[in-house]
């Protein structure tokens, strides 16, 4: 019955490696989002796709490449992990691109440690 | 400037306080205003949309000021579930993507 499930919950890593994390939401939405939260709690777009098109990619290094294989899923794989790509990974879905004055439903979050 | 700023805290209040939180925006043709709350290790999770006339849902209560570009949230009778990081958040610049405050932190003392 989870509305926006990531896997996995923790991951804990060496540098250089490279490791996924999966989203898949089962609300009907038609857009998806990769968030991240630092150490300092900010929350950061990073990505966002509509119906498996990409929308949103903002500032974030080539070592992150975001799938969505159908509207339903939004992957995130991460290439040659660094110390500093440890965070909360936050993925979220909304009705339609834009917030619609639903906001957004958020999946449980991913805590990825770097070593 | 930061896009959304709020006061982080903490705010230490007694249980049955009322308490209030502002946050400022920077983007003008913000359009959508929210709050969001999110407990200790946990998701975010939206406590109440923000409408242009204010609106109250049960102890909590939302005023938006377009002109002074503030959004603020009040709290009645505090109750120690009502502890947690609250998140100021508006539809930012692109596609109406969400952009958060960095939070307020609220701890109800018994």
């Amino acid at each position: 019955d989870t509305a926006v499930s990531q896997t996995p919950k923790y991951l804990v890593t060496q540098m250089g490696n490279d490791k996924s994390i999966k989203c898949e939401q089962n609300l009907g939405h038609d857009t998806m989002y990769w968030y991240k939260q630092d150490s300092k709690k900010f929350l950061k777009i990073m990505f966002s796709y509509n119906n498996k098109e990409l929308i949103i990619n903002e500032t974030v290094p080539n070592r992150f490449s975001p799938k969505s294989p159908d509207k339903a899923h939004l992957n995130l794989h991460i290439n040659s992990l660094e110390l500093g790509d440890s965070a909360v990974y936050f993925c979220a879905s909304s009705p339609r691109r834009g917030p619609t004055g639903y906001g957004y439903t958020f999946g449980s979050g991913t805590r990825l440690t770097v070593v | 400037r930061k896009e959304v700023e709020q006061d982080p805290g903490p705010f230490n209040v007694p249980e049955g306080a009322t308490v209030a939180f502002n946050c400022t925006y920077s983007n003008s043709a913000s359009q959508s205003f929210f709050w969001y709350r999110q407990d200790c290790r946990k998701e975010p999770k939206l406590l109440m949309s923000v409408y242009s006339s204010g609106n109250e849902d049960g102890r909590f209560t939302a005023q938006l000021n377009r002109a002074s570009q503030y959004i603020s949230l009040l709290i009645r009778d505090s109750k120690l579930s009502d502890s947690a990081t609250y998140l100021c958040v508006v539809n930012g610049n692109a596609g109406n993507m969400l952009t958060f405050g960095g939070g307020t932190r609220l701890m109800v003392k018994p």
